[in-house]
């Protein structure tokens, strides 16, 4: 069965460093998604993507944040000077009709900022 | 801005019980309603997606249910197992949105 799959697993990085988190989205889906969760807190919406530019960002996603598909099957969220509360797990999504529709969501990558 | 519920945040369950997890949103102009399953450290599996037109979902012994007008939906787990220990989240699209609001979850333990 197709699925949505993410690396690293877990990433550990000093503050003020850059990380990429990659995800590869199941190869028909045209609509693609990062989410967060903070440990303990609930899942958050940070950014939409569709047709190679984003289509919706939160409060949260602000110029340190910033997502790219720079192939066929790659999708990137890029995350520069890392805080100490950037530390959360981010999840990939992917849809074949856009939010409307089911969302599938990758294994996650934690990242945890020291 | 639509704020989603869960209750309990944690249930435990002897296995073979059926039982019903909450969710409750503030806004009822909502698109669809998706259940999702998260296993700990890992990822979010979609369990059954309710559009706002749709009073109930069925998918094994697996049964959600659309209460737009009062803000509920309930996910109801027939005979359950201890495989179905996981943490239960629902997220809610609300009309004319392009993102999902999830509730805290329901942890889910089934005791053999």
């Amino acid at each position: 069965e197709p699925e949505v799959t993410q690396t690293p697993s877990h990433q550990v990085t000093q503050m003020g460093q850059e990380v990429i988190l990659r995800c590869v989205p199941i190869s028909n889906h045209l609509y693609f998604y990062w989410y967060r969760q903070i440990l303990g807190q609930k899942v958050e919406f940070l950014v939409s993507f569709y047709n190679n530019e984003i289509s919706e960002k939160s409060e949260i996603f602000d110029d340190q944040f910033s997502v790219e598909r720079p192939d066929g099957s790659n999708f990137t969220l890029k995350i520069r000077s890392t805080k100490l509360e950037d530390s959360a797990m981010y999840f990939c999504a992917s849809s074949q009709q856009g939010i409307t529709g089911e969302l599938f969501f990758g294994e996650g990558s934690r990242l945890t900022v020291l | 801005k639509q704020e989603v519920t869960q209750i309990p945040a944690a249930l435990s369950v002897p296995e073979g019980e059926n039982l019903v997890l909450n969710c409750s949103f503030t806004d009822s102009a909502i698109y669809n309603l998706q259940w999702f399953r998260q296993d700990p450290g890992k990822g979010l599996t979609s369990l059954l997606l309710i559009q706002s037109s749709q009073r109930e979902q069925t998918s094994g012994r697996l049964n959600a249910s659309l209460d737009k007008s009062s803000g509920r939906s309930t996910l109801y787990i027939a005979a359950s197992q201890p495989g179905d220990s996981a943490t239960y989240l629902c997220a809610v699209l609300p009309s004319g949105a392009n993102n999902l609001f999830f509730g805290t979850g329901t942890r889910l333990t089934v005791i053999p």
